[in-house]
């Protein structure tokens, strides 16, 4: 089974309109972390967001929050008021265990944002 | 704070030749990471160093290796060159806490002909 699986290959989103990155996951660890990046066409990876495990609350960065439902083992990440500059491969990860620094990655979502 | 460093950007190497990539974590990181992006297998995890020694590995054949210096600092090596290596690796540093990300750097895209 996959790890991490991202369903949405691509998505078309109006701009100033919010948009869902579905994530799902499969891990047996009780401890682990998600991580969302952003990929511009540059090639570079840009952290975005974190949701640990344990952590009781949805994590928010700016315009960027996490929806975590840990017993449906999703992760899905919400941009709120998307603007063209969010256009880019969106990429959910997963780190499993604790001492290791080994991410685990979806095959990625691709965001066009439309004026 | 400068961010993860890696030279050089871009390389052309021919098969059967061998490379070494660089990599230069943030300052007071001690884990380096190292990912092999491609088309067709998408992101995939190489190596990890960790003061000096490789804590995890991925699933890639031997002709991959690497090392990390005393200064945190790793370089990357592929030896006896295929077209299939033809990627962007992509370095990444931590902090080594639990809630840390990993920081990546722009990424070498090499190229083999």
């Amino acid at each position: 089974a996959q790890k991490i699986t991202q369903t949405q290959p691509g998505m078309f989103v109006q701009e100033k309109e919010a948009v869902t990155l579905d994530c799902t996951y499969d891990t047996s660890d009780q401890s682990y972390g998600l991580f969302w990046y952003k990929q511009p066409s540059s090639g570079e990876m840009i952290f975005l967001i974190y949701q640990g495990s344990y952590d009781e609350q949805n994590a928010t960065e700016g315009r960027y929050s996490l929806n975590f439902q840990k017993a449906r083992k999703s992760a899905n990440l919400v941009i709120s008021a998307s603007q063209l500059g969010d256009s880019a491969m969106y990429f959910c990860a997963m780190r499993e265990g604790r001492g290791n620094e080994k991410l685990t990655f979806g095959t990625g979502t691709r965001l066009t944002i439309i004026p | 704070k400068a961010g993860v460093t890696q030279t050089p950007r871009y390389l052309i190497k021919t098969r059967g030749q061998q490379v070494t990539l660089s990599c230069s974590p943030i300052s007071g990181h001690r884990s380096v990471s190292w990912y092999q992006q491609t088309p067709g297998q998408g992101l995939q995890f190489l190596f990890e160093y960790f003061s000096e020694t490789q804590r995890n590995k991925g699933n890639f054949p031997g002709r991959f290796s690497g090392r990390q210096f005393s200064n945190s600092r790793s370089e990357m090596n592929v030896s006896t060159l295929e077209l299939g290596d033809s990627a962007l690796y992509l370095c990444a540093s931590s902090h080594e806490t639990d809630h840390s990300p990993l920081h990546f750097g722009n990424g070498t895209r090499l190229t083999v002909t």
